[in-house]
């Protein structure tokens, strides 16, 4: 069983690239999340979404996107990449609001 | 909206010492609270979780947790820890309630040291 399953694992983007976190999950789970995790700071939410069609900002929203056509995909896109979104970007899914399960993550490094 | 406070960054202790990782939140409505870990270069993996009864909860690898109610507290403790468990222990929270869009909010971690 594959759980949440986040690709690529690693990636070096130079300024003002683009690119799209891929993650998706196996579980049919409503609840998706995305997390960024600096040194120190934790995790900090990015954009979530309650299920297909509806996704609502986190803490940090700027500099990202967010879709969610399916109950499986939550795609993350940086349009205008930057080294302040350099960084560990966690995938997440939940039933509801009980427990978050979480992706391997994909370390982002913006040159 | 909810928040987590983790107020030590930082907990060294001895093998085979107690420890305790302390968390509070804040919220006005009710909550669902969870302590996950976090091993070097890998996601996080839930420790034990509180959604309601019993306040005193027990998780995986010997953890165990209680809610407070009254003093918004979920603090984590292991009465004899192992050089294992040298991780990233975070707390975080949810609402409750029919029609909440809950978001899953993090504190800012503690990472426990544990030394021979």
């Amino acid at each position: 069983n594959a759980g949440v399953t986040q690709t690529p694992k690693f990636r070096i983007l130079k300024i003002g690239q683009s690119m799209t976190l891929q993650c998706t999950q196996d579980m049919n789970h409503n609840y998706m999340y995305w997390y960024r995790q600096d040194p120190g700071m934790g995790l900090k939410l990015i954009y979530y979404s309650v299920g297909a069609g509806i996704t609502d900002k986190g803490e940090v929203p700027n500099g990202y996107n967010v879709s969610r056509s399916t109950t499986e995909d939550f795609p993350l896109r940086l349009e205008l990449a930057a080294p302040s979104q350099t960084s560990v970007y966690f995938c997440a899914s939940a039933r509801g609001q009980r427990e978050a399960f979480f992706g391997q993550g994909t370390r982002l490094t913006v040159v | 909206a909810q928040s987590v406070t983790q107020l030590d960054s930082q907990v060294p202790v001895f093998e085979e010492a107690p420890v305790e990782l302390r968390c509070n939140y804040s919220s006005s409505v009710s909550v669902y609270l969870f302590w996950y870990v976090q091993y070097p270069n890998q996601g996080l993996q839930l420790l034990l979780k509180y959604l309601s009864g019993s306040t005193l909860v027990k998780g995986i690898n010997g953890f165990e947790a209680e809610f407070n109610k009254s003093q918004t507290s979920f603090h984590l403790r292991k009465p004899s820890v192992h050089i294992s468990d040298t991780a990233e222990y975070f707390c975080a929270v949810s609402t409750t309630g029919i029609g909440t869009a809950s978001k899953l909010t993090f504190g800012t971690g503690t990472r426990l040291q544990v030394t021979l």
